[in-house]
């Protein structure tokens, strides 16, 4: 049983460049969500997911986009890398996405852009 | 606009000491407050949670107080180890909807 699962863990970018951070859970939660987190700033909601084919904006959507084909997966794309986007992105999950459940994290992908 | 203040930003304590982490929220209809506990390099995860129809909750040597009143609560760590050096998320719910994070505190304990 894996949990939550991201890939890369580790990755550098230059300004324009796309890329697609992955992520996969084998726990059959219906909800998937990716936060960023940032010195200071705390988790901040990027965009979620409450079942395959449904997705949401969350608190600071802009330059991301994600998509959800199925239950277990959850990518997350950066079309136009920009140096803003320097953080580390988790991805979270839950049973139903509501907010009194407990969220089972990744281990993160750490991305620079320069 | 922030809804969940945590302080303090970071905290050195001693081992066998008491860690204080505190958080405050604005939104009275809050009804749910976690704690999650990050390591370096991991993810956070889910350490201990209140509702605000106790003023207190204990799991070992980690206790929540909750201040209704003063819309602020906090996560006390007693007999502080070196192990429990990690950052920590306080966060807020209401109902259905979605976690809302405070800032985090970077708690470094010393042997």
């Amino acid at each position: 049983n894996a949990g939550v699962t991201q890939t890369p863990k580790f990755q550098v970018l230059k300004t324009g460049q796309s890329m697609t951070l992955q992520c996969a859970q084998d726990m059959n939660h219906e909800y998937m969500s990716w936060y960023r987190q940032d010195p200071g700033m705390g988790l901040r909601l990027i965009h979620y997911s409450v079942g395959a084919g449904i997705t949401d904006q969350g608190e600071v959507p802009n330059g991301y986009n994600v998509s959800r084909s199925t239950t277990e997966d959850f990518p997350l794309r950066l079309l136009s890398a920009a140096p803003s986007q320097t953080s580390v992105y988790f991805c979270a999950s839950s049973y139903l996405g509501r907010g009194n459940e407990k969220l089972f994290f990744g281990s993160g992908t750490q991305l620079s852009v320069l | 606009q922030q809804q969940v203040k945590q302080s303090p930003q970071s905290l050195i304590v001693q081992k066998g000491g008491i860690s204080i982490i505190n958080c405050a929220y604005e939104n009275t209809a809050f009804d749910y407050f976690p704690w999650y506990q990050q390591f370096p390099g991991k993810g956070p995860a889910l350490l201990i949670a209140i509702r605000p129809d106790v003023s207190e909750k204990k799991e070992g040597r980690f206790t929540i107080s909750f201040n209704k009143s003063a819309k602020q609560f906090s996560l006390h760590i007693m007999d502080s180890q070196p192990g429990d050096s990690a950052t920590y998320f306080c966060a807020a719910s209401m109902g259905t909807d979605k976690l809302i994070f405070g800032t985090g505190t970077r708690l470094q304990v010393f042997p």
